[in-house]
Order: C-alpha cells, then sequence, then structure tokens
C-alpha cells in the first residue's frame, strides 16, 4: 500500500499570498489531520477531517481552513500568510472507525512552507 | 508550563547503551503515542499505547496512567537511532466517539548516538 503523500514538498511563498497544500491518505482510510511544526512551537494540531466532515480544530486563526473530498484526499490552505506562517506542515491519516477504538496515525512527509 | 513535558531535550549516548526517555502529561488520556522523527521531516509511528507495556525490537514503550508519565527505552542503542523521539498524548473524550486526530505534543528528545 502506498503512503501518505503531500504536495507539494516545497513551497516558498511572499507575505500576503494565500497557499493551498493536499494530502492523500493511505487507500481506505477517512481520517486525515493536519499538523504545523515550527522550531518554537513544535508541533500542533490544526484539524481532523472524517468523511468530508471537520471532527475537531485546533486554536489557529481562521485564516487557516481545510477541507476533505470524497475520495478521502484532504487539502489546507492559508491565506494571507504571514511570515510566522513558515513551517513543515504535515497529514497524518488513519484508519479510524468513530466508536470502535484508538486508531494508529500514519504520517506522510510533510509540506515545507517558506514564507517571504 | 505545557500539558506534556519531554525530557531530557537532548541526549548523547555512545553505541551499544540503554537509553530511556521520560514524557509526563498533566490531562486525562485516551492514549499516548511515541513517534520518530528522522532529519528532513519524517515522522514515523513507534508505539501507541493505553496501558502497560509494549516492545518493538529493541524499543520498548511504557506507561503508568495514575502517575501520568511513559518512558521510551532504547536497548543496544545504535547510531540509526539517531533522531528526534516525540511523545504525543491524546486527550481523553469520554468514548471512541471523539476526535482523535488532536494530539497534544511534548517539545521532543534530540538522541544523537556516537559510534
Amino acid at each position: 500500500k502506498a503512503g501518505v503523500t503531500q504536495t507539494p514538498r516545497y513551497l516558498i511563498k511572499t507575505r500576503g499570498q494565500q497557499v493551498t497544500l493536499s494530502c492523500s491518505p493511505i487507500s481506505g482510510h477517512r481520517s486525515v489531520s493536519w499538523y504545523q511544526q515550527t522550531p518554537g512551537q513544535g508541533l500542533q494540531f490544526l484539524f481532523e477531517y472524517f468523511s468530508e466532515t471537520q471532527r475537531n480544530k485546533g486554536n489557529f486563526p481562521g485564516r487557516f481552513s481545510g477541507r476533505q473530498f470524497s475520495n478521502s484526499r484532504s487539502e489546507m490552505n492559508v491565506s494571507t500568510l504571514e511570515l510566522g506562517d513558515s513551517a513543515l506542515y504535515l497529514c497524518a491519516s488513519s484508519n479510524l472507525r468513530p466508536g470502535q477504538g484508538i486508531y494508529e496515525q500514519y504520517f506522510g512527509p510533510g509540506t515545507r512552507l517558506t514564507v517571504t | 508550563k505545557n500539558e506534556v513535558e519531554q525530557s531530557p531535550q537532548n541526549l548523547t549516548a555512545q553505541e551499544g547503551e540503554f537509553i530511556t526517555i521520560n514524557c509526563s502529561y498533566s490531562v486525562g488520556i485516551s492514549a499516548l503515542h511515541w513517534l520518530q522523527q528522522h532529519p528532513g521531516g519524517g515522522i514515523v509511528s513507534l508505539f501507541m499505547l493505553s496501558s502497560g507495556k509494549k516492545k518493538h525490537g529493541r524499543l520498548i514503550a511504557t506507561i503508568n496512567i495514575q502517575e501520568k508519565h511513559s518512558s521510551l527505552h532504547i536497548t543496544a542503542s545504535h547510531p540509526r537511532d539517531s533522531a528526534v523521539y516525540i511523545c504525543a498524548a491524546l486527550p481523553y473524550q469520554g468514548n471512541y466517539g471523539g476526535s482523535q486526530g488532536n494530539l497534544i505534543f511534548g517539545k521532543g528528545t534530540k538522541l544523537s548516538v556516537k559510534p
């Protein structure tokens, strides 16, 4: 089975622009979560989707948004980019079945975003 | 104070040494994850545990729910074990119907194993 894939792997944007990142989960996984990793704050949870519905959202401003499609692929969007948005953005998928236990997260390689 | 604390922040060991990384958390949890991150960013899930002890090869993870503490042990360490090890707590939400991605991460322990 192919792992979690993320595109693009590297991205350079200018302050004020917007960016869309994509995540394709492991085949059959319907849960996708997004995380931001910065040197200062470490890893932080952004949002989680299951079957096209956002199940949870972390403490990030409204400039950060996401969605999930019927094929479980997910995108996240950051509008009006700020220098502090420079980070490694990771997504993870799991074979979550709500109400049926705790599931392992499988991480993608990440997208490294640099805002200049 | 962070809800998930790891120690030590940095660890240098000689090949063959026994290594312990500690993780303490202040929230009620459904599970605790141990993750490994190599230079370049890729993260691999090592263990997910909610009680007791798990072993995989030279790696052992334990958790004490009452004391809100978990440890990751590496026996016979090797230079290829050099990486950042991160613990992540999944807050308790009453049942398995809740979110499972809203992990609270520790700051990580950077391990360097010298040959």
